[in-house]
């Protein structure tokens, strides 16, 4: 069956500093992936999504990029952090026309 | 222009009547919906599913109806149970790609 794996789950960074998220997915190949966040008391927000090695689609201009550079690996990265960089960050995986399925996320403060 | 609104951010109900979610969108193009289940501190789990083509679709104790007209989904639950508390999150997309989410609607499940 397929998982998907996240981490860290926590993180508190200072203003300024680098962040790279990671996110794995098992036991499915070529899979569309996801990064969304979830900002406190709001809707999921799509960030990134990918639908092969080396293709990143962007849908919010922002101070974040994201990577792909294995079939199964969705890199979601900052240079400098902002403190409205903070929230719920999610991965996902999904198929064409098939539901997608999210990791446990990653609780992100930035002090 | 937020495409997919759920308009009550929470709801009480009593354990063993239904509960009745919705969410409404804007979007004539979108052709697949989704129902999401979150618990705090963990990722979305995915529930139930429509495309545009029915009006209706069952599992288990959970149905989701769609009024293509009334551009208007709702989520059926019955009977509810406690484990049923929890936000959920409608979903819409065209060719359950790129999902464009509702803000959630907190459940409650009062015993």
């Amino acid at each position: 069956s397929q998982t998907i794996h996240q981490w860290p789950a926590t993180l508190v960074q200072p203003v300024g500093s680098p962040l790279s998220l990671e996110c794995t997915v098992e036991g499915t190949s070529n899979p569309n992936l996801y990064w969304y966040r979830q900002a406190a008391g709001r809707g999921l927000q799509l960030l990134f999504y990918s639908v092969g090695i080396g293709q990143i689609s962007s849908e919010v201009p922002q101070n974040l990029s994201a990577s792909r550079p294995q079939d199964r690996q969705f890199i979601l990265s900052s240079k400098k952090l902002l403190l409205s960089d903070s929230g719920f960050y999610l991965c996902a995986w999904g198929g064409n026309n098939q539901p997608q399925h999210f990791g446990d996320g990653t609780r992100l403060s930035i002090l | 222009d937020q495409q997919v609104k759920q308009n009550s951010p929470s709801l009480s109900v009593q354990e063993g009547r239904i509960s009745i979610l919705n969410c409404d969108y804007t979007n004539s193009m979108f052709d697949y919906f989704l129902w999401y289940k979150k618990y705090p501190a963990e990722g979305p789990t995915f529930l139930i599913s429509i495309s545009s083509i029915k009006d209706k679709n069952e599992d288990g104790r959970f149905t989701v109806f769609l009024n293509k007209s009334a551009k208007h989904l709702s989520l059926h639950i019955v009977p509810s149970q406690p484990g049923d508390s929890a936000v959920y999150f409608c979903a819409a997309s065209e060719g359950a790609q790129k999902l464009v989410f509702g803000q959630g609607t907190r459940l409650t499940i009062n015993p």
